[in-house]
């Protein structure tokens, strides 16, 4: 079976620059979420969609960041413009509805570099 | 607010050797558990989970878990470790009625040979 799908693993970037990151969560999966881990906060949620819709985005920093989802293959993380303390790994992760939706799978990641 | 508390950040073991990593967490009813694995440069695997039922649970990789409610604990457990169990492990909940993952700071784990 194919898991969460994450693009590019990896991205390196000059300050200043738009940042796009990818996300196909698993078929069939009606939550997706996006989450940013970095040493001195750890794992932090930054968005979650439930059925393509955004239903809540207290984690997203600020207005640099913003998130889309727009079918149920398919979700981006845009950074813009993005700045060095936005290095992180970032993780999107998708959960089925139902009694079994508690239950996340994670996907590989973007290793995020912002020079 | 509801919280996930790992207390050791860093614990050494030896292959062989028997393993515990705590978990504590922070909230007024029982939460959905959920234990995590990330090797080097890898995503999060999930290990077990925890919603309802015995207290024990078992997970991938010969590794177990038992939720205790009077000590707000949920720790993990593996009789015997090998190298390749070296990787970060992380806790987290679920609230009920909610979808948001709370985790834990993390514990790294290294095997000694």
């Amino acid at each position: 079976d194919a898991g969460v799908i994450q693009s590019p693993r990896h991205e390196v970037t000059e300050m200043g620059q738009e940042v796009t990151l990818r996300c196909k969560p698993i078929s069939g999966h009606d939550y997706l979420f996006w989450y940013r881990q970095t040493m001195m906060r750890g794992l932090e949620l930054l968005i979650y969609f439930n059925n393509n819709v955004p239903i809540d985005d207290s984690g997203m920093p600020e207005d640099r960041f913003s998130a889309k989802m727009p079918n149920a293959s398919f979700s981006t993380l845009k950074i813009q413009p993005s700045e060095p303390r936005d290095s992180a790994v970032y993780f999107c992760a998708s959960s089925p509805s139902g009694g079994a939706g508690w239950t996340q799978y994670f996907g590989p990641g973007t290793r995020l570099t912002v020079l | 607010a509801q919280s996930v508390t790992q207390p050791d950040i860093h614990i050494t073991v030896s292959e062989g050797a028997s393993l515990e990593l705590r978990c504590n967490y922070s909230y007024g009813a029982t939460p959905y558990l959920f234990w995590y694995v990330q090797s080097p440069g890898q995503g999060l695997q999930l290990l077990l989970k925890y919603f309802s039922g015995d207290t024990l649970v078992q997970g991938i990789k010969g590794f177990e878990a038992e939720f205790k409610r009077s000590q707000s604990s949920f720790n993990l457990r593996k009789p015997s470790v090998h190298w390749s169990d070296a990787a970060e492990y992380f806790c987290a909940i679920i609230i009920q009625g909610a979808q948001k993952l709370v985790f834990g700071q993390g514990t790294r784990l290294t095997i000694n040979p």
